[in-house]
């Protein structure tokens, strides 16, 4: 099993340019999420999803919008980028359905985004 | 809402000895779990601990122990046997039926040999 998967690793883009991350699970989990981390503010909560065909807004959706039109696949975009999008953004997953937020969380690799 | 401090930004520890890492949380539900992660240089997070609210025993895992403070809302990591290895930025974290995870900003572990 791969587990998470991001795409890409790393991109530089200009202001007010768009792009979309691609999250992938193999794993079959329910919950999928998208967080940004910021040096000196951990992680923080963008959107989440309770499965295919549902979005939920986090602590810090302003700018960014997802779909999950498969289950196993969760995207992120940013439709006119800014340079306070500069960050680490992480996709996670957990199993669901019944205790969804009590399980385990599985990380990505992360995914490094500068605006310039 | 939830909420999560960790009070401590930086800490340093000989290899082979003990450290303990601070957590305080704020939450309104009554059950919820507790979760300590690891972040190493390579960037990836790993999960360290768990412990569900309603359980009283304290969760080990190897090296790895907590000392859950219900009442007190203290949810604090111990190291025990440090090593190298365990340099890494730690991370506490709550999460309920209702709510996902809500992460602390972080405590950065060094380990010195």
């Amino acid at each position: 099993n791969a587990g998470v998967t991001q795409t890409p690793k790393f991109r530089v883009l200009k202001t007010g340019q768009s792009m979309t991350l691609l999250c992938a699970q193999d794993m079959n989990h329910e919950y999928m999420y998208w967080y940004r981390q910021d040096p000196g503010m951990g992680l923080r909560l963008i959107h989440y999803s309770v499965g295919e065909g549902t979005t939920a807004k986090g602590e810090v959706p302003d700018g960014y919008n997802v779909s999950r039109l498969k289950k196993q696949n969760f995207l992120l975009g940013l439709e006119s980028a800014a340079p306070s999008q500069t960050s680490v953004y992480f996709c996670a997953s957990s199993y669901g359905p019944d205790d969804p937020y009590l399980d385990e969380q599985y990380f990505g690799p992360g995914t490094r985004l500068t605006v310039t | 809402a939830q909420t999560v401090t960790q009070s401590q930004p930086e800490m340093s520890v000989q290899e082979a000895e003990t450290v303990t890492l601070s957590c305080t949380y704020d939450t309104s539900e009554s059950n919820y779990y507790l979760f300590w992660y690891k972040q190493p240089p390579s960037r990836q997070m790993i999960l360290v601990i768990r412990q569900e609210a309603y359980k009283q025993q304290n969760a080990t895992e190897n090296r790895f122990s907590v000392n859950f403070q219900k009442a007190a809302k203290s949810f604090s990591l111990k190291i025990s046997d440090s090593q190298l290895g365990d340099t890494a930025m730690y991370f506490c974290a709550c999460s309920s039926g209702n709510t996902p995870l809500v992460f602390g900003k972080g405590t950065r572990l060094s380990v010195i040999a």
